[in-house]
């Protein structure tokens, strides 16, 4: 049984690129959340999709936008990048109507330049 | 409005003492905690979860964690610490009817041969 797998596991961009960032869940998974962990930092909640839609966000900007697909699998686009963009991108999935553990990919190191 | 807070951002024990890493929450309603640990490089692994019942709530690799309500915390303990230990523990927590999990900041943990 697999469990979240993220790719890519690096990628380096410069200042004012787009970049996309791809989520597989677990298996048996429905909902998927996103979390940007600066350097030294806990995970900070970016957005959630659960049925295709956004469900909930966190303080992030418009450049941050998401989708996700039938299969449940889920994108995180970035516009516009900054350099404070530079992060590690963590996916997370869960079974929306247990409402309980998020289990976490090993995450996407993302280095702006 | 959700938080966690981690004081300290390290914590030092010798192999085969017991160990605590400590953690604070506050919520609007009844609390969701979870802990989770990470290893270098690597997401974030589900340790344990307090949803409701008894305030000893016990998880992986031995770890076990005491909710206190009337002191809104959540402790995260183990009676003998092994070297293996060694990793970056977060605390998280999750307002009754709300989907985003709030991470405090880490506690990294040096389990001493």
């Amino acid at each position: 049984d697999a469990g979240v797998t993220q790719s890519p596991t690096h990628l380096i961009k410069t200042r004012g690129q787009q970049v996309t960032l791809r989520c597989s869940p677990k298996s048996g998974h429905d909902t998927v959340s996103w979390y940007q962990q600066a350097l030294g930092q806990g995970p900070q909640f970016i957005f959630q999709y659960y049925e295709e839609e956004e469900r909930q966000r966190g303080n992030f900007p418009d450049r941050f936008s998401g989708h996700q697909f039938p299969n449940y699998s889920s994108e995180l686009n970035v516009n516009a990048l900054l350099l404070g963009d530079s992060a590690l991108y963590l996916c997370a999935s869960s079974l929306k109507a247990a409402k309980n553990i998020q289990y976490f990919g090993a995450g996407t190191r993302l280095s702006v330049l | 409005a959700q938080s966690v807070a981690q004081p300290e951002d390290q914590v030092n024990v010798a192999e085969g003492n017991p160990l605590t890493v400590k953690c604070t929450y506050s919520v609007s309603g009844n609390p969701y905690l979870f802990w989770y640990v990470q290893y270098p490089n690597r997401g974030l692994q589900f340790l344990l979860k307090y949803i409701t019942g008894d305030n000893l709530v016990k998880g992986s690799y031995g770890f076990e964690a005491e909710f206190n309500k009337s002191q809104t915390s959540f402790h995260l303990k183990k009676p003998s610490a092994l070297v293996s230990d060694s990793a970056l523990y977060f605390c998280a927590v999750r307002d009754y009817g709300d989907d985003k999990i709030i991470f405090g900041k880490g506690t990294r943990l040096h389990i001493l041969p």
